[in-house]
């Protein structure tokens, strides 16, 4: 069965403090990893698609990883303003799109 | 301009009415969804709407059921609510199925008590 788990749940750093989210995947031939970031009260806002093992995608102080298990999602100096839940998702070949349960993250100033 | 919009962005009421929830979007996309978010902040996919193709998630009370006037809109219609439809509802698009950037709306956030 297609599963998609995130760590941590929760994750707690001060501006500046580089850490990584990490997402692991079972799937069924693998059509697309994607990232999106969800702030309180919105929609998902898309990130990065990240398509076969290997591929590394990057904006601003992010940074997405992708092996054949995982995906990584590296923060860079993060800043408050970096505070949201991440939450990752894959598309199998039967076009299911599985979404993990996210990863809250809150930067300190 | 905003790329989706659905309303109402909430929405009380009271067990066994009947509801719907709009959306449109402006982003000339082929594929459009529902999406569930519960209380523990789980997106489950309710139905994709593709080409008047619709793919149905078989865990969906069929209470449930989506109606699409076109291209650009893709409506929510819940039947005989119940306590546990309570959540926050997404609607989405993407260019199409196999394109899975998908835009979505604000949400609606549906009580019912």
């Amino acid at each position: 069965e297609d599963q998609v788990t995130q760590s941590p749940e929760a994750l707690r750093l001060q501006e500046g403090e580089s850490s990584s989210l990490n997402c692991s995947y079972t799937v069924s031939g693998l059509r697309g990893l994607f990232w999106y970031r969800q702030d309180p009260g919105k929609g998902p806002e898309f990130l990065f698609t990240l398509y076969s093992a290997g591929e590394e995608k990057e904006k601003e102080r992010l940074k997405a990883t992708l092996t054949k298990k995982e995906s990584f999602l590296h923060i860079t100096a993060p800043k408050p303003e970096d505070s949201a839940t991440y939450l990752c998702a894959v598309q199998d070949s039967n076009y299911q799109l599985i979404w993990g349960a996210g990863t809250k993250l809150i930067i300190k100033p | 301009d905003t790329a989706v919009s659905q309303t109402p962005k909430y929405l009380v009421t009271q067990m066994g009415n009947d509801k719907s929830i709009k959306c449109e979007q402006n982003l000339g996309h082929d594929t459009m969804y529902w999406y569930k978010q519960d209380s523990k902040k789980f997106l489950k996919i309710m139905f994709s709407y593709n080409n008047k193709e619709l793919i149905i998630n078989e865990t969906v009370p069929n209470r449930f059921s989506p109606k699409s006037p076109d291209k650009a809109h893709l409506n929510l219609h819940i039947n005989s609510l119940e306590l546990g439809d309570s959540a926050v509802y997404f609607c989405a698009s993407s260019q199409d199925r196999g394109y899975n950037e998908a835009f979505f709306g604000q949400g609606t956030r549906l009580t019912v008590v």
